[in-house]
């Protein structure tokens, strides 16, 4: 069935490094792609999205990777800041007609100092 | 500034007394959506709407009602609130459906008795 997991619970890095927190989703119809960083006691925040007919989107100190032949999709976050601290998840539309965005389990970064 | 608000932001109440949770936003956004986020479940798709007056069941609409008289409001209605409702729920706009990143509020944490 649909699903996105991500491929660790949790990742600790050092400040300074760099941060890459992967995902596989499974729905090969999925055409757009999202990573949220969720915060403690707040709502998900957009970092990224990408659309399928691209393969690396770049934004501030983050770049999406979207690999469609093994369905996986990544997140790298360079020189890797305190703030960055939260769990972050992907998610695909798991329906255009719907709207509805599936979501994967998380992926909690610890940014030691 | 453009965001969604979501009010409460906690609630904690007695089985069966219904309860209005109340999501609005400012960015003339047609699509919103109410989500739970329940560990080891992450967030699931409650209702949709795509626009005022169109609304849709999402992944879990038992015991939920929602109603989109107007654009930017998207008000979530539990009739007879039961202890497997206690979660966090989130609200979320985007301008169109499918290819735009969406909007969460900061949540609502409900806890039934």
């Amino acid at each position: 069935g649909e699903s996105v997991g991500l491929h660790l619970p949790t990742l600790s890095v050092q400040e300074g490094d760099n941060s890459i927190i992967n995902c596989a989703y499974s729905n090969s119809a999925s055409d757009y792609f999202i990573w949220y960083k969720q915060e403690s006691g707040k709502g998900p925040q957009f970092i990224i999205d990408i659309r399928s007919n691209m393969d690396k989107r770049q934004g501030q100190r983050v770049t999406v990777l979207l690999n469609k032949t093994v369905k996986h999709l990544s997140l790298q976050i360079a020189a890797t800041q305190p703030g960055d601290s939260a769990v972050y998840f992907c998610a695909e539309n798991g329906s255009s007609n719907t709207g509805k965005l599936i979501f994967g389990q998380g992926t909690t970064l610890q940014v030691k100092p | 500034e453009a965001q969604v608000t979501q009010n409460p932001r906690y609630l904690i109440t007695v089985t069966g007394k219904k309860l209005t949770v109340t999501c609005s936003q400012n960015m003339n956004h047609e699509y919103m959506s109410w989500y739970r986020q329940d560990p080891g479940l992450g967030l699931r798709q409650i209702y949709y709407s795509m626009n005022v007056e169109v609304t849709d069941k999402g992944d879990v609409p038992e015991g939920y009602k929602v109603s989109r008289k107007e654009k930017r409001n998207f008000p979530l209605i539990l009739e007879s609130p039961s202890p497997n409702q206690t979660s966090l729920y989130f609200c979320a706009s985007s301008l169109t459906i499918g290819l735009n990143g969406y909007t969460f509020g900061s949540g609502t944490r409900l806890t039934v008795v």
